[in-house]
């Protein structure tokens, strides 16, 4: 049973700081991970999607990294924004998404 | 494009009605969906998978004579809360995938249910 944890849970940051998130699976027989934004109430916005065979894909101040030998993921935010302000959740693929808790970000101005 | 919608994005009922909820594929065909329940501050649990012509998969501990999942075209699915009670109130969210159920899931915006 795939199982995902991310770490940390909350975080509050400064305006500008470059963030890391991190996401674990324990099941690496996967076909892709996405990461994924939701805003409070909200639902999910798909912000990158890694292939199993690639090792990081970018988009604008994002990029997300993948070992999938190791089970880990992590999601880098360059120069914060209070705009990037809201939970970041991961989810590896193995035929179906199994997310994890997700890490809440609050950006401050 | 790629675009999945939900109807109704929020519905309230009595306790012992039922609601269906619908989720739609506007712009592709999608061979699965999947169904998930966000319960307040927490994560998207997945529900059941459904693939078109086929009856879903439900994950463990979710009844599927309470939450029936029909997916009779590649166009839309629809998951019905039967007899729905308080406890089933929660944020439904489903998603929608081509052509193999390992790619790239889009999920609807979501429908808020709430059971007085």
């Amino acid at each position: 049973k795939q199982e995902v944890t991310q770490i940390p849970a909350a975080l509050s940051v400064p305006e500008g700081e470059n963030l890391v998130l991190n996401c674990s699976f324990t099941d690496s027989a996967i076909y892709n991970l996405q990461w994924f934004r939701q805003d409070p109430g909200k639902g999910l916005t798909s912000l990158l999607l890694i292939q199993s065979s690639q090792r990081e894909q970018t988009s604008g101040r994002l990029n997300a990294s993948l070992d999938k030998s190791s089970g880990r993921s992590t999601l880098y935010i360059a120069a914060s924004q209070p705009g990037d302000s809201a939970t970041y959740l991961c989810a590896p693929n193995t035929g179906k998404l199994i997310f994890g808790q997700g890490t809440t970000l609050q950006v401050k101005p | 494009g790629a675009v999945v919608s939900q109807h109704p994005s929020w519905v309230i009922c009595k306790s012992g009605t039922s609601v269906k909820i619908e989720c739609r594929s506007l712009d592709f065909q999608a061979t699965t969906m999947f169904w998930y329940r966000q319960f307040p501050k927490q994560s998207l649990m997945l529900m059941a998978t459904s693939n078109e012509g086929s009856k879903a998969t439900y994950e463990q501990g979710v009844e599927k004579d309470k939450f029936l999942i029909n997916h009779a075209s590649l166009t839309l699915s629809t998951l019905t809360v039967t007899s729905a009670h308080p406890e089933d109130s929660s944020f439904y969210i489903c998603s929608a995938s081509a052509p193999l159920g390992t790619d790239t899931q889009y999920f609807g915006p979501g429908t808020r249910l709430t059971v007085l």
